[in-house]
C-alpha cells in the first residue's frame, strides 16, 4: 500500500542552524515525490519536487530508493521558513491520487 | 488573480444541515480535488474530478457529493452535517494526473455547532 511517514510532528531549531526533515515512504512502483509547504494563514504550496532537482528557498531534498526516503533538507535556517511541511507521494498513474504525509511542523527561532 | 479560490472561507452551521463549498481555478487546468485536513492537520484526498468526470472517489460518506459544472469549477455539497464534519476543506487543481502538481485554494473551516 501506498504510504507517506513523517515522523516527527514538530521539529525546533535556532535561526542558522541546518535543518532536515524527514520523510519515508512506501511504494511498490516508481513513485512522484514531493514536498509541500504551508505558511502561517496562506494556502499550502508546492516547495520542491523530486524529478526537478531543484533547490528552492535553499531547500533539497534527494530521493534515496535504497532507504525509501525524501528527507528535506536546508543547511541554515530562517525564521521565515518557519511553517507546516508536507511531504507527498503519487505514482505515475493516471488515476493515482497525492498521498499525503502528517507534516511537520518547522519552528525556527531567532 | 486568485488561481484557485474557495467560497466561503468560514461557514459556521449546525448538525443535519445541508451546505455547499464552491471552488472555482482559472489556471486551465483539467483536474480538480478535493482534501480534507482534520485537526491534526492529518491532508486526505476526497474527490477527484478530470474534464468533469470523477476519477477519484475515496472512502467519503455518501453525504458528500462533488459536482463538477465544468473544467474550471468543483462545488462540494454535504448533506445532513455531523460533529466530524468539522475540518478546513481544501480544493485544488492540476493539469493533468496526481502526480502533476497540484495549485491549492486558501480553505474553507468548516465548524459544526
Amino acid at each position: 500500500a501506498q504510504r507517506v511517514t513523517q515522523p516527527e510532528k514538530l521539529l525546533s531549531v535556532f535561526k542558522g542552524a541546518p535543518v532536515e526533515l524527514k520523510c519515508n515512504y512506501s511504494y511498490s512502483g516508481s513513485p512522484e515525490l514531493f514536498w509541500y509547504v504551508q505558511y502561517s494563514r496562506q494556502r499550502l504550496q508546492l516547495l520542491l519536487r523530486h524529478i526537478s532537482r531543484e533547490s528552492i528557498k535553499g531547500f533539497t531534498a534527494d530521493l534515496n530508493k535504497g532507504e525509501t526516503s525524501f528527507h528535506l533538507k536546508k543547511p541554515f535556517a530562517q525564521e521565515e521558513d518557519s511553517a507546516m511541511y508536507y511531504c507527498a507521494l503519487s505514482g505515475q498513474v493516471g488515476t493515482d491520487k497525492l498521498i499525503f504525509g502528517t507534516g511537520t511542523r518547522l519552528q525556527v527561532f531567532p | 488573480d486568485t488561481a484557485v479560490s474557495q467560497t466561503p472561507k468560514y461557514l459556521v452551521t449546525q448538525m443535519g444541515n445541508d451546505k455547499s463549498i464552491k471552488c472555482e481555478q482559472n489556471l486551465g487546468h483539467d483536474t480538480m480535488y478535493w482534501y480534507k485536513q482534520d485537526s491534526k492537520k492529518f491532508l486526505k484526498i476526497m474527490f477527484s474530478y478530470n474534464n468533469k468526470e470523477l476519477i477519484i472517489n475515496e472512502t467519503v460518506p455518501n453525504r458528500f457529493s462533488p459536482k463538477s459544472p465544468d473544467k474550471a469549477h468543483l462545488n462540494l455539497h454535504i448533506n445532513s452535517l455531523e460533529l466530524g464534519d468539522s475540518a478546513v476543506y481544501f480544493c485544488a487543481s492540476s493539469q493533468g494526473a496526481g502526480w502533476q502538481p497540484q495549485h491549492f485554494g486558501d480553505g474553507t473551516r468548516l465548524s459544526i455547532l
